[in-house]
């Protein structure tokens, strides 16, 4: 079945460390791609999305995320992680055209140790 | 603000009970939906409408049911049928930007628990 897998469920970092979360989507053809975080208590906020252009993109917060089409992938990356990045994040992917249906990976608890 | 209201935050449901979540948006956004949220299983697609007076079954439409009289309200109601109703329960909306040719990132709302009693 098609779907998006994000391949760490939970990750624990230390304050400066760099994070990458994976991310990989089985849907071929164009696809707008997303990033969610879910502070503990708070809503979804979008952190980044890729539409098209530049497969490079910038979110808020320092997070960026790379599109690599050949592989399916839409890693979200961060240099140097802070104790308040802790949270859950969500990569979703929109395969359909003409509707926004999000299809979303399992998500990745990020905790950061002080 | 403009935004999304989800009532109530906490619901408690008696087996054999149906009960209906609230879904508000002053966003003007044509399309909302309904996903189920469980821990490690992200989020699923229960329902979405893209317009009034007319909605479509997401994956895990069964045991749901959901109605679009207005633009802004997007209810949910959680039948008997719905076996295992006990998740958090999240509200998105957006629209189609006509100039960028794409629809909006969704806007999500703060959810609401359901738990049987």
């Amino acid at each position: 079945a098609q779907s998006v897998s994000q391949h760490n469920h939970h990750v624990i970092l230390s304050e400066a460390a760099s994070l990458e979360l994976g991310c990989n989507y089985s849907y071929g053809g164009t696809v707008n791609l997303f990033w969610y975080v879910q502070y503990p208590g708070q809503h979804l906020q979008l952190l980044l999305k890729y539409f098209s252009g530049d497969p490079l993109v910038k979110g808020i917060k320092g997070f960026e995320a790379e599109f690599i089409k050949s592989k399916f992938s839409f890693n979200l990356r961060k240099p140097s992680v802070q104790w308040s990045d802790t949270a859950e994040y969500f990569c979703a992917v929109n395969p359909f055209q003409g509707a926004q249906k999000l299809v979303f990976g399992q998500g990745t608890r990020l905790t950061i140790n002080p | 603000d403009g935004g999304i209201t989800q009532s109530p935050k906490y619901l408690f449901r008696k087996e054999g009970q149906n009960v209906t979540l609230s879904c508000e948006q002053n966003l003007n956004h044509d399309a909302m939906y309904w996903y189920r949220q469980d821990p490690g299983q992200g989020l699923r697609l229960i329902y979405y409408s893209q317009i009034v007076n007319d909605f479509q079954k997401g994956d895990i439409a069964e045991g749901y049911s959901v109605s679009r009289e207005k633009k802004e309200s997007f209810p949910l109601t959680v039948t008997s049928a719905q076996k295992n109703p006990t998740a958090f329960y999240l509200c998105a909306s957006t629209t189609y930007r006509i100039r960028q040719g794409s629809f909006q990132p969704q806007h999500f709302g703060d959810g609401t628990r359901l738990s049987i009693l």
